[in-house]
């Protein structure tokens, strides 16, 4: 059983475009986030859900919306698809290691979105 | 000066060598630092982490932290071709009530048999 599953792994659209990625966990965890690795590999947070609310948005154009229907559950809904959208996209799932506090992410596999 | 820096190499070793992967930060902010390993195509994993200064040991991999000089380490002993993926220091900090994790860009290292 996958822990932390997102749909579809690859995703290839035209500019202007509307998409959106979906993401579950099944670990329990309360806090899931979106995070983007571009073409260098630079993973740089997007968004963060605890319990259905939103804790973390970074400077994100407008046009990428979150949605959590529930603590297993963040969607990303991209409007106006751009060139510059193209990256890997990842879901993640947060859980603290019981003994030190740190802030352990399991992460998905990764949704490629290619914009054309 | 970013908060985090990591050299993204690429780094390409000889099976069994030893391996040293780094990370400078300027956030003295920071208490937890963990690594985490990419292989190509899947979503990074956590491999060890570290609450302040001191060493981790976790079979052949040993995780450093020296919060004096703001640098973390991650040694491989006895490399394998296995360990071919990308390296990736974390670490967060509490601030504004919230809790901050930052990435480092990533360490590609490739172990040739």
């Amino acid at each position: 059983d996958t822990a932390v599953s997102q749909t579809p792994k690859y995703l290839v659209t035209q500019m202007g475009n509307d998409k959106s990625i979906k993401c579950e966990q099944n670990l329990g965890h309360d806090t899931m986030y979106w995070y983007k690795q571009d073409s260098k590999k630079f993973l740089k947070i997007m968004f963060s859900y605890n319990n259905k609310e939103l804790i973390i948005n970074e400077t994100v154009p407008n046009r990428f919306s979150p949605k959590s229907p529930d603590k297993a559950h963040l969607n990303l809904h991209i409007n106006s698809l751009e060139l510059g959208d193209s990256a890997v996209y990842f879901c993640a799932s947060g859980d603290r290691a019981s003994i030190l506090g740190a802030n352990v992410l399991t992460f998905g596999a990764g949704s490629r979105l290619t914009v054309l | 000066q970013k908060e985090v820096e990591q050299d993204p190499g690429p780094l390409s070793v000889p099976e069994g060598a030893i391996v040293s992967l780094n990370c400078t930060y300027s956030n003295s902010a920071f208490q937890y630092f963990m690594w985490y390993r990419q292989y190509s195509r899947k979503g990074p994993e956590l491999l060890m982490y570290t609450y302040s200064s001191g060493n981790k040991e976790d079979g052949r991999f040993t995780a450093q932290v020296d919060k004096s000089s703001k640098y973390i380490s991650l040694f491989i002993r006895d490399s394998q071709p296995s360990d071919s993926a990308t390296y990736l220091c974390a670490m967060t900090a509490l601030q504004g009530g919230s809790e901050k994790l930052v990435f480092g860009k990533g360490t590609k290292l490739t172990v040739n048999p």
